[in-house]
């Protein structure tokens, strides 16, 4: 199937400072990617939509200024969390879906710990 | 009421067993119904997809969707301690660049 990887896979930061998350599609090109994130024991819940040369769509609720994405090219799009707080501390997924179409491929995840 | 509604478990269960996942949605646009596994600390992984009402097999997993009564639900034979994971489902109402909702998921343990 599809490969989606995230990079890194954990990091810890102290709070202030700010946090860039990759998410590749390794083996397809993706007009569109989607960032998630998970907090122990929840469900997933999206933050926003990428898609590749245009600005991200936000969900409400969630700052588009403290959580900056690009997605700079068909197979890359990041998350800056910026300013991080202890209370951004969370499992952050990407998804991406094939130009070609079909469902969402999820990458193995990024958990943040803000200190 | 959410949108899609999941019983979060957890359910523990014998080796060989079969295990009946299930959720409601609320939703009638919902067309497109996947089911995704998700061990400890990983991602998803998507295991079933189906589009509008029927079955799907593969292998030890069955998924069967009825629009008209709004439930989804995933059927696992033959359990293995290795299913045990978190089983998340998740719809949309088109295909492409639809962002999806998931289901709280259902953790199960499949016990040895």
């Amino acid at each position: 199937g599809a490969v989606v990887s995230q990079h890194p896979s954990w990091v810890i930061c102290k709070s202030g400072t700010s946090v860039k998350i990759e998410c590749r599609s390794l083996d397809f090109q993706a007009t569109t990617m989607f960032w998630y994130r998970q907090f122990p024991k929840q469900s997933l819940m999206l933050m926003a939509t990428s898609n590749e040369g245009s600005k991200a769509t936000y969900e409400q609720g969630v700052e588009k200024d403290k959580f900056l994405i690009n997605h700079a090219s068909l197979t890359l799009s990041t998350l800056t969390v910026t300013s991080a707080h202890p209370e951004d501390s969370s499992f952050y997924i990407c998804s991406a879906i094939s130009l070609l179409g079909g469902t969402q491929y999820f990458g193995p995840g990024t958990r943040l710990l803000v200190l | 009421q959410k949108e899609v509604e999941q019983d979060p478990g957890p359910l523990s269960v014998p080796e060989g067993a079969i295990v009946s996942l299930n959720c409601t949605y609320s939703n009638s646009a919902f067309q497109y119904f996947m089911w995704y596994r998700q061990y400890s600390r990983k991602g998803p992984e998507l295991l079933m997809y189906t589009y509008s009402s029927g079955n799907k097999e593969d292998g030890r997993f069955t998924a069967q969707v009825d629009k008209s009564s709004k439930y989804i639900s995933l059927f696992i034979r033959d359990s293995q301690p290795s299913d045990s994971a978190t089983y998340l489902c998740a719809m949309s109402a088109n295909s492409g660049n639809t962002p999806l909702v998931f289901g709280k998921g259902t953790r199960l343990s499949v016990i040895a």
